[in-house]
Formats: C-alpha cells, sequence, structure tokens
C-alpha cells in the first residue's frame, strides 16, 4: 500500500524567512510524486514533481524539493517567503502497480506567512 | 482555456435528497478522478475513470455513484445524501503521461448536508 505523511498541518513563518514544508512517503515501487499548492477557493495546481532522473526538482515561484530515498522524503522548500505563498499545500504519491492512476494525497500543510 | 469544469459550485441538500456534481474537461484526457475533501484529511479519491467506459473504486466509494458519459464528461452522484457528506467535491483529469501525468484540477463545489 502506498501513503504520505505531511508533518505539521500548520507552519508559520515571516516574509523573507526559509520555507521547508515536510513530505514523508511509503510505496513499494519506485515512486513518482508531486507537491501542490491550494490558494483559498481554488482547485489544487502542480508547483513540481519528481518522476525520474535529478533528485533536486525545481517548480514554480521559487519552490523546490529533494527527493531522498534513503529517508523516504520529499520535502518542499524555498529559500525566502513571500505574502503571496500564504496557502496550502499537499504532497502526492503516484507508485504505480495495482495502484496505477490512483494519487495518494497527504493531508496538507497550510502555510501562513506574517509580515 | 476552460480546463475542468465543476457545476454546481454551491449546493444545500436535506439529508436523504439526491443529486449530482456534473464535470467536464476539455483537455481531450483520458483519466479522470473525483475526490473529496475534509479539513485535516487531504484529498481522499472516490472514484476514477482510467478511459471512457471505465470505472473503478478508490478510497471512499460508499454513498457515491459515477458515470463516464463520455471522454469529457464524468459524474459524480449522491442518492441519498447524508451530514457525512457534507465536503468539497474535486473533479480531475489527467493526460497520457502515465505515472509521471499531472492532475488538472477544477474549482470545487461545496456541498452541505443538512
Amino acid at each position: 500500500a502506498q501513503s504520505v505523511t505531511q508533518l505539521g498541518s500548520h507552519v508559520s513563518v515571516s516574509e523573507g524567512a526559509l520555507v521547508l514544508l515536510r513530505c514523508n512517503y511509503s510505496s513499494s515501487v519506485p515512486p513518482y510524486l508531486f507537491w501542490y499548492v491550494q490558494y483559498p477557493n481554488q482547485g489544487l495546481q502542480l508547483l513540481l514533481k519528481y518522476t525520474t532522473g535529478a533528485t533536486l526538482v525545481k517548480g514554480i515561484n521559487g519552490f523546490e524539493a529533494e527527493f531522498k530515498k534513503s529517508e523516504t522524503s520529499f520535502h518542499l522548500t524555498k529559500p525566502s517567503a513571500h505574502m503571496s505563498d500564504a496557502a496550502e499545500y499537499f504532497c502526492s504519491l503516484n507508485a504505480g502497480g495495482t495502484s496505477y492512476g490512483k494519487l495518494t494525497f497527504g493531508q496538507g500543510t497550510i502555510l501562513t506567512v506574517h509580515p | 482555456n476552460a480546463g475542468v469544469t465543476q457545476t454546481p459550485k454551491f449546493q444545500v441538500l436535506k439529508t436523504g435528497q439526491s443529486m449530482t456534481l456534473q464535470c467536464a474537461q476539455d483537455m481531450n484526457h483520458n483519466s479522470m478522478y473525483w475526490y473529496r475533501q475534509d479539513p485535516g484529511m487531504g484529498l481522499r479519491l472516490i472514484y476514477y475513470s482510467a478511459s471512457e467506459g471505465t470505472t473503478d473504486k478508490g478510497e471512499v466509494p460508499n454513498g457515491y455513484n459515477v458515470s463516464r458519459l463520455n471522454k469529457r464528461e464524468f459524474s459524480l452522484r449522491l442518492e441519498s445524501a447524508a451530514p457525512s457528506q457534507t465536503s468539497v467535491y474535486f473533479c480531475a483529469s489527467r493526460g497520457t503521461s502515465g505515472r509521471a501525468g499531472e492532475l488538472f484540477f477544477g474549482e470545487g463545489s461545496r456541498l452541505t448536508v443538512l
């Protein structure tokens, strides 16, 4: 079975500070991993994804994430937070096999950015 | 660029009433999904359709039925609504990039069951 765990339902940072949102996964096959962002009253949109190859992936709005197989992690970072980054962030996994096509989402992390 | 369109955006039902949520995509995607979003629980898959004519249960299918009417449309039906079905429902579609394909979401349908 595949699963995704996001550590911390709420993260609060000051504008200009480092953003770190944590995601750990469980998968019996090499995973494909995604980060999505949801702004208030909107649907989710893709920030970035890891499939194969380079383990450090860059996404939109200055976000990046690093796939660490040994730690089963895919944490999302941004060097300097902006007020417009305030949103809810979801880590997602597509493990394939019998779960092919059935993407699994974490519980979400609400990011608050203070002036 | 409509993308994924869901209707209605808001709905209030009484316990026991039925309703259908409509979803249409204009990206020629094969796969379509229905998720529900509840606070602190992320998104949970209700039903999934890999292609026209096929549907498959997700994590929380009880109390729901779906129809993949054609390649564009995928509807979700609540036959007898219950308060536990109060939620935000998202339809999504995905192209033919295998496991690497991203999901494209609609704006959501907010359902309250009294």
